[in-house]
């Protein structure tokens, strides 16, 4: 089972340079997400969607850009990267509601923005 | 606005010992409750998940209570080994919304 897949692993970007950071899961699940976690600070959630054609915000949306076309991939865009940009990107999914509603995490996507 | 907290931050227990980790969340009105542990470098893995409508999950030496009242949960790790150094996070799911909140975690260590 592949589960959650992120890619790429590690990037290094310069100030105003855009990506994209590809998640994909291969469970059918309806919820996807993003987050970021930063030292001290835990995790904090970027955008989420509960299914394809839906988006919305979490807590800290500024800076990023996402799109469900499809039930399966969940990109997650930066648009002019900035050096407070610099963090750990984790992608998870679950479903959204049910007693199997357990949420999986990607392994993570390190980015430097220089 | 669901406000998650861990303490202690940090812990060091020597192998053996019976350990508690604590999780609080301001806003009662939760859907579920999950516990993950993260190894330096990685994801996170899910170690228990509490519904609303539970008191507590058991899973081998791990057992998570929720009390939804006091805007508590505790994982209590038994015998702990070494094996069991990692960050442990707690996260509440509202009830009408699909967030995920977090706490900022208890990095464990568990010395030989």
């Amino acid at each position: 089972n592949a589960g959650v897949t992120q890619t790429p692993k590690f990037q290094v970007l310069k100030t105003g340079q855009s990506m994209t950071l590809q998640c994909a899961q291969d469970m059918n699940h309806e919820y996807m997400s993003w987050y970021r976690q930063d030292p001290g600070m835990g995790l904090r959630l970027i955008h989420y969607s509960v299914g394809a054609g839906i988006t919305d915000q979490g807590e800290v949306p500024n800076g990023y850009n996402v799109s469900r076309s499809t039930t399966e991939d969940f990109p997650l865009r930066l648009l002019s990267a900035a050096p407070s940009q610099t963090s750990v990107y984790f992608c998870a999914s679950s479903y959204s509601r049910g007693t199997g509603n357990t949420i999986y995490f990607g392994e993570g996507s390190w980015l430097t923005v220089v | 606005k669901q406000e998650v907290t861990q303490i202690p931050a940090a812990l060091s227990v020597p192998e053996g010992e019976n350990l508690v980790l604590n999780c609080s969340f301001t806003d009662s009105a939760i859907y579920n409750l999950q516990w993950f542990r993260q190894d330096p470098g990685k994801g996170l893995t899910s170690l228990l998940l509490i519904q609303s409508s539970q008191r507590e999950q058991t899973s081998g030496r791990l057992n998570a209570s929720l009390d939804k009242s006091s805007g508590r949960s505790t994982l209590y790790i038994a015998a702990s080994q070494p094996g069991d150094s990692a960050t442990y996070l707690c996260a509440a799911r509202g009830d009408s919304s699909y967030k995920l909140i977090f706490g900022s975690g208890t990095r464990l260590l568990v010395r030989p």
